[in-house]
């Protein structure tokens, strides 16, 4: 079946330390995306990408990092310099970069601070 | 600048009840699509609807029905006979389509809906 994997669910980070969240999609979309999700908040996006080697920054892009070298994988690293990291992060991607299209998300990892 | 306002941060109803999630936006263009999401305890967000701003003729699919009014701006989502599995947050999103890839998806709060057996 096709879909989004992210790894891994749960995550601790400690102080100072860069962490890498994974997102693999077998769905054969162009975009991917990256959003951060508080409690009782919505989602924001962190970054986001429409075709392989490219990507642009969301809204809270800040202490982030991301790549995109193959189609299929998009993954985010939380740096050191992210001084607030514990959230849900969901990856999602979409056929097209393109307001109309739906997405289809990940089943989240969940970050926190040791 | 657009937004989206889901004001009711938690519901909780019985099963059987019909029960409706509000959503209320507001954007200054012409064209634009709304979407309905369900995030379950699993996590992942699964579309419900897309609805572009020139079709405001409701929806339903099965227990599901949503109302599009642009005189009011809200796009709003009814479940009927409500069951324990709907029990989930649900988001409302906006996104504005300014031509080709320049368009910004905004999600609302979140709706926590939990039924009760």
């Amino acid at each position: 079946d096709g879909g989004i994997t992210q790894s891994p669910k749960y995550l601790f980070r400690k102080e100072g330390q860069n962490v890498t969240l994974s997102c693999e999609q077998n769905l054969n979309h162009d975009a991917m995306y990256w959003y951060r999700q508080d409690p009782g908040q919505g989602l924001r996006l962190i970054y986001y990408s429409q075709i392989v080697n490219d990507f642009q920054k969301g809204d809270i892009a800040e202490g982030y990092s991301v790549s995109r070298e193959k189609n299929e994988s998009f993954p985010l690293t939380v740096t050191s310099a992210q001084k607030n990291p514990t959230a849900f992060y969901l990856c999602a991607s979409s056929r097209h970069d393109r307001g109309y299209e739906k997405l289809f998300f990940g089943s989240g990892t969940q970050l926190s601070v040791l | 600048a657009q937004k989206v306002t889901q004001a009711q941060t938690e519901i909780s109803v019985v099963e059987k009840e019909d029960v409706t999630l509000d959503c209320v936006y507001e954007t200054r263009d012409t064209t634009y699509y709304l979407f309905w999401y369900k995030q379950p305890p699993s996590g992942e967000l699964v579309f419900l609807i897309r609805r572009n701003s020139f079709d405001e003729q409701n929806e339903i699919s099965g227990r599901y029905s949503w109302n599009f009014q642009k005189s009011t701006s809200s796009f709003n989502f009814t479940i009927t006979a409500s069951q324990v599995v709907d029990s989930a947050v649900y988001f409302c999103a906006l996104s504005e389509d300014r031509g080709g890839s320049n368009y910004k998806l905004t999600f609302g709060k979140g709706t926590l809906l939990t039924v009760n057996p």
